[in-house]
């Protein structure tokens, strides 16, 4: 399983664009990379996913560079409700599921006023 | 709404007694996993079923136990109830392994 490092936390300020970023120097080629997003007392809910290169969605975007060494969540003009906790998980696809899903300690991001 | 339902969402309960936590899948996942999330704790993740059958198996105490049923529903069993063990307890499910659907958690309080 590929170990993944992140921030324990990060701050922001309303409207700017907050980058976090996981490393996982031992990602296998067909790992995938995945990022939730924790509110207080709520189950993790799915961001984004990406092999490589660069996704975007309505949330979020995910840079992946060729080395596939580590990753950046990109989240553009944070607001309060963005405050949670950020994991990132190194998952490989398959069916069956023989993956233990392993999230690490995440990162807290607060965004202030 | 992710499609995943947890029941039942609170649970108080005294040391020494057994609980269990059903979960019900979004329509069409087979695989169920099961987290622990103790108070400002990551997730643990416990264990993992598809379609059935065991496939993972996390950090689970001997007490703890699971299944998933035929039409998919699972339980997390949990025995000889310690204080220790009060925390939110989180099921997931997936397709495939590359996104999971977490439902809203059972909040389990062991007095």
């Amino acid at each position: 399983l590929a170990k993944t490092t992140q921030p324990i936390s990060m701050d922001s300020y309303e409207g700017q664009e907050v980058n976090i970023t996981c490393s996982h120097n031992n990602i296998a080629t067909n790992d995938y990379i995945t990022w939730y997003q924790q509110f207080p007392s709520q189950g993790p809910r799915f961001i984004i996913q990406g092999y490589k290169t660069k996704v975007t969605n309505e949330v979020a975007s995910l840079f992946i560079p060729a080395d596939r060494k580590s990753s950046t969540l990109s989240l553009p003009r944070v607001s309060l409700s963005d405050t949670a906790v950020y994991y990132c998980l190194v998952v490989t696809s398959f069916s069956g599921g023989y993956n233990k899903l392993i999230f690490g300690a995440g990162t807290r991001l607060a965004v202030h006023p | 709404d992710s499609g995943v339902t947890q029941t039942p969402k609170h649970l108080i309960t005294a040391t020494g007694q057994r609980v269990t936590l059903r979960c019900s899948p979004r329509s069409g996942d087979l695989s169920v996993y099961w987290y622990q999330q103790s108070l400002d704790q990551g997730l643990q993740f416990l264990i993992q079923y598809y379609n059935g059958e065991e496939r993972a198996k996390g950090n689970i105490l001997e007490r703890f136990s699971a299944q998933q049923f035929p039409d998919l529903h699972s339980e997390l069993n949990l025995s000889s109830l310690e204080l220790g063990d009060s925390a939110l307890y989180f099921c997931a499910s997936s397709v495939h392994n590359e996104k999971l659907f977490f439902g809203s958690g059972t909040q389990l309080s062991v007095l």
